[in-house]
C-alpha cells in the first residue's frame, strides 16, 4: 500500500514571502516516482515536477525548489518571493510498483496582495 | 500541447437519472482515469483504462461504471445519480499502457457535478 500525507490543509500568506509544502510518503517499494501537481482556480491540475526515488538531488526551477529527502520519506515544495498567482490547492502524488498513481489531499495556499 | 477536454463544465442533475460525463483526449493516450474531488479527501480514482475495451476499479467505484470504446474517449456513467455523488470530476490521460509507470497525468478542468 502506499500513502502521501500533506499535513497543511491550508496557508496563508503575504506576497513576497517564501513557503514550504510539506509532503510525506511511505511505500514499501524500492522504486517509485513522486509528483507535484498544482490546481489554481480554473480547476485544471497541472504537472509541476516529477523526481524518482533514484534521484535525490535537489531541483530549483525559478522560484520553485524541490527537497526530496528519503531519510525522512518527504518531498517538500519551496516557492521562494510568493506571488499571488501562486494562490492554488498543491497536491503531491506518489506512483510506486504496480499500483496507480496516490494522491495526497492537497494544501490551498493563498497569497495576499 | 495535450489537451484533455471534459464535455461540461458545470452540471446539475436529479436523483436516480442516468448521468454521463463525457472525456476526450487528443494525444492518442492509451491510459485515461477518472477522479472525483472532494473537500478534505483529495482526489480519489473511480475508474481507470489502459486501452481502448479495457476498463479496471479503482478505489471508489461503487455506482459507477465506465465506457472506452474509442481511444481518444472515456465516459463516466452514473447509473442512477444519488446526492452522495456530488462532486468535482476531473479526467486525466498518459501516454503509456504500463503499471506503475511515472508518466505524468494531463487533466481536463473538471465537471462540477450537483445532484438535487
Amino acid at each position: 500500500a502506499q500513502k502521501v500525507t500533506q499535513a497543511q490543509t491550508e496557508i496563508s500568506v503575504v506576497e513576497k514571502e517564501d513557503v514550504t509544502l510539506d509532503c510525506v510518503y511511505e511505500t514499501r517499494d524500492t522504486t517509485y516516482y513522486l509528483f507535484w501537481y498544482k490546481q489554481p482556480p480554473s480547476g485544471e491540475l497541472v504537472f509541476l515536477i516529477r523526481r524518482n526515488s533514484f534521484d535525490e538531488q535537489n531541483e530549483i526551477s525559478g522560484r520553485y525548489s524541490w527537497n526530496f529527502q528519503k531519510s525522512t520519506s518527504s518531498f517538500n515544495f519551496t516557492i521562494t518571493a510568493s506571488q499571488v498567482v501562486d494562490s492554488a490547492v498543491y497536491f503531491c502524488a506518489l506512483n510506486s510498483g504496480y499500483s496507480t498513481l496516490t494522491f495526497g489531499k492537497g494544501t490551498m495556499l493563498l497569497v495576499s496582495p | 500541447d495535450v489537451k484533455v477536454t471534459q464535455s461540461s463544465r458545470y452540471l446539475v442533475k436529479r436523483t436516480g437519472e442516468k448521468v454521463f460525463l463525457e472525456c476526450v483526449q487528443d494525444m492518442d493516450h492509451e491510459n485515461m482515469f477518472w477522479y472525483r474531488q472532494d473537500p478534505g479527501l483529495g482526489l480519489r480514482l473511480i475508474y481507470f483504462s489502459y486501452d481502448v475495451k479495457m476498463k479496471e476499479k479503482g478505489d471508489i467505484p461503487e455506482g459507477y461504471s465506465v465506457s472506452r470504446e474509442k481511444k481518444e474517449r472515456f465516459s463516466l456513467i452514473l447509473e442512477s445519480a444519488s446526492t452522495n455523488q456530488t462532486s468535482m470530476y476531473l479526467c486525466a490521460s498518459r501516454n503509456t499502457g504500463e503499471i506503475g509507470d511515472n508518466s505524468p497525468l494531463h487533466f481536463g478542468n473538471g465537471t462540477r457535478l450537483t445532484v438535487t
